[in-house]
C-alpha cells in the first residue's frame, strides 16, 4: 500500500522554540494532507486540510498562526508549531489522500515534547 | 453532517475468543467505511474499508466488518484474536456530503489477555 513517512518521530524541545514536523508520501502524490492531533487514550482531532500550493484550511479552534502549515508540492507538507508551549505537547499524526473516497494513509506520528 | 460512534472505549478478551468491535454511523448520502488499527506509539494503519458492492469486507489478518445498511452499522469481528491484535481500533466514515473528509469515532481499545 501507499507509505507515507514523518519526521522526526520525536522530538523534545524548549518552551518558545518553533518545531517543524515534515510528512511526505513516499510512493505516490497526494492531493490531499490531514494534520491531526492526539491526546492520550483518545481519538484524533483533526487540526487541519492542506492542497497542494492552497493555503490549508484550519478547523474551529485551532490557531493557524500557532500551526503553520505548508503544501509546498504534491508530497510533502510540514506543520511548524511556533513558540511551543507544554500544553502543546502530544502526538501529531499526518495521512495523505490521492482521492479515493475519503481512504487515507497515515504517517507513523510525531511525539512532541515541550518543556 | 456525518458521525461515527463506537460504542466500547475498552473490549477486554482472552485469545482465541471471539470480538467483536461495534460501529455506528450516522450520514444523509452515501458513505464509505473504514476501520484502522492503532498500535502503541504508531500511526493508523487500514484494517479494511468499504466502498462499493459486497457489503462483507474482509482483512488479510483475519478481521472482517459487514456494512448495514439499516442498522446504519459496520462492526468489525475476528473469530478467534491473538495477542497480537491488542491495540486501539477506530472506525471512519466518509462521504460526498462531507467533501469525503472522514470523521472518526473515538476508538476502541482491544485488550486480548492470554
Amino acid at each position: 500500500g501507499a507509505v507515507v513517512s514523518q519526521h522526526p518521530s520525536r522530538v523534545i524541545c524548549k518552551s518558545g522554540t518553533s518545531v517543524k514536523i515534515e510528512c511526505r508520501s513516499l510512493d505516490f502524490q497526494a492531493t490531499t494532507m490531514f494534520w491531526y492531533r492526539q491526546f492520550p487514550k483518545q481519538s484524533l482531532m483533526l487540526m487541519a486540510t492542506s492542497n497542494e500550493g492552497s493555503k490549508a484550511t484550519y478547523e474551529q479552534g485551532v490557531e493557524k498562526d500557532k500551526f503553520l502549515i505548508n503544501h509546498a508540492s504534491l508530497t510533502l507538507s510540514t506543520l511548524t508549531v511556533t513558540s511551543a508551549h507544554p500544553e502543546d505537547s502530544s502526538f501529531y499524526i499526518c495521512s495523505a489522500s490521492a482521492g479515493h473516497m475519503g481512504e487515507q494513509f497515515f504517517g507513523p506520528g510525531t511525539r512532541l515534547t515541550v518543556l | 453532517a456525518q458521525s461515527v460512534t463506537q460504542l466500547d472505549s475498552q473490549v477486554p478478551v482472552f485469545e482465541e475468543a471471539p470480538v467483536e468491535l461495534r460501529c455506528n454511523y450516522s450520514s444523509s448520502v452515501s458513505v464509505y467505511l473504514f476501520w484502522y488499527v492503532q498500535y502503541p506509539n504508531q500511526g493508523l494503519q487500514l484494517l479494511l474499508k468499504y466502498l462499493s458492492g459486497s457489503t462483507l469486507v474482509e482483512s488479510i489478518n483475519g478481521f472482517e466488518a459487514e456494512f448495514n445498511k439499516s442498522q446504519t452499522s459496520f462492526h468489525l469481528r475476528k473469530p478467534s484474536v491473538h495477542i497480537s491484535d491488542t491495540a486501539e481500533y477506530f472506525c471512519a466514515v466518509s462521504s460526498s456530503g462531507g467533501s469525503y473528509i472522514p470523521t472518526f469515532g473515538r476508538g476502541t481499545s482491544l485488550i486480548v489477555h492470554p
